[in-house]
C-alpha cells in the first residue's frame, strides 16, 4: 500500500522559512515525479511543485518561484520543500502527492494526509 | 501559464440526477487532463485521468470527456456519496495548475 507522511509545518512569522518532508513508502519511490499541492483554508488546490523522477525537470508556480525548492532523496525515499520569505498568503494544509504515471509527470495518485503551514506573527 | 475555468461553481442537484462539469483549459492541452473528487477534511481523490480513463477502482458512473480546451466530467446518477468538491487539472506543462472547483450540493 502507498504511503505519504507529511510533516514540518507549524506555526511561522512571516519572513522566516520552514522545511517541509514527505515520507514515501509502499512503491518505488525513484521511479515516480513527486509533487506538492496547498490548499488554503476553505480555497481551492493550488499546486505548489512538482520534481521528476531523477530531478531532471522541476517546475514551481508563479506565486513561490524564487521563495521555494523542491527536493527530493531517493535513498531516503523522501521528498522536501524548503520554504524561504514564508508570508501569510503561504498558509495552507501542504499535501504530498505521487504522480500516477510511471516516469512522467501528470496527475496524483494518492495523496498524503498534509501538513499545515500557519504563517503570522 | 495555462488558465482553467471551471463551470458552474456550485450545482444542486438530487440523487439520481445527471449531473455535468465543465473545464475549459486557457490553450490545448490535448488529453493532458484529470478530474479529482474532495470531500470535506479528506485529501482530494483522483477520478479520471487521460481526459477520459477512469482511475481503478472508481464507479463507473463518473466518466470524462473532451481534448484540447473543453472537457466535461459527467455522474449519471448521482449517489449521496457523489456529494463533494470536484477540481480539473491540467498536466500538459509546468505549472500544472487546478480549476477553481465545483461544489456538488444536495437539493
Amino acid at each position: 500500500e502507498v504511503q505519504l507522511v507529511e510533516s514540518g509545518g507549524g506555526l511561522v512569522q512571516p519572513g522566516r522559512s520552514l522545511r517541509l518532508s514527505c515520507a514515501a513508502s509502499g512503491f518505488t519511490f525513484d521511479d515516480y515525479a513527486m509533487h506538492w499541492v496547498r490548499q488554503a483554508p476553505g480555497k481551492g488546490l493550488e499546486w505548489v511543485s512538482g520534481i521528476s523522477w531523477n530531478s531532471g525537470s522541476i517546475g514551481y508556480a508563479d506565486s513561490v518561484k524564487g521563495r521555494f525548492t523542491i527536493s527530493r532523496d531517493n535513498a531516503k525515499n523522501s521528498l522536501y520543500l524548503q520554504m524561504n520569505s514564508l508570508r501569510a498568503e503561504d498558509t495552507a494544509l501542504y499535501y504530498c502527492a505521487k504522480d500516477a504515471q510511471w516516469l512522467a509527470t501528470s496527475w496524483f495518485d494518492p495523496w498524503g494526509q498534509g501538513t499545515l503551514v500557519t504563517v503570522s506573527s | 501559464d495555462i488558465q482553467m475555468t471551471q463551470s458552474p461553481s456550485s450545482v444542486s442537484a438530487s440523487v439520481g440526477d445527471r449531473v455535468t462539469i465543465t473545464c475549459r483549459a486557457s490553450q490545448g492541452i490535448s488529453s493532458w487532463l484529470a478530474w479529482y473528487q474532495q470531500k470535506p477534511g479528506k485529501a482530494p481523490k483522483l477520478l479520471i485521468y487521460a481526459a477520459s480513463s477512469l482511475q481503478s477502482g472508481v464507479p463507473s458512473r463518473f466518466s470524462g470527456s473532451g481534448s484540447g480546451t473543453d472537457f466535461t466530467l459527467t455522474i449519471s446518477s448521482l449517489q449521496p456519496e457523489d456529494f463533494a468538491t470536484y477540481y480539473c487539472q491540467q498536466a500538459n506543462s509546468f505549472p500544472f495548475t487546478f480549476g477553481q472547483g465545483t461544489k456538488l450540493e444536495i437539493k
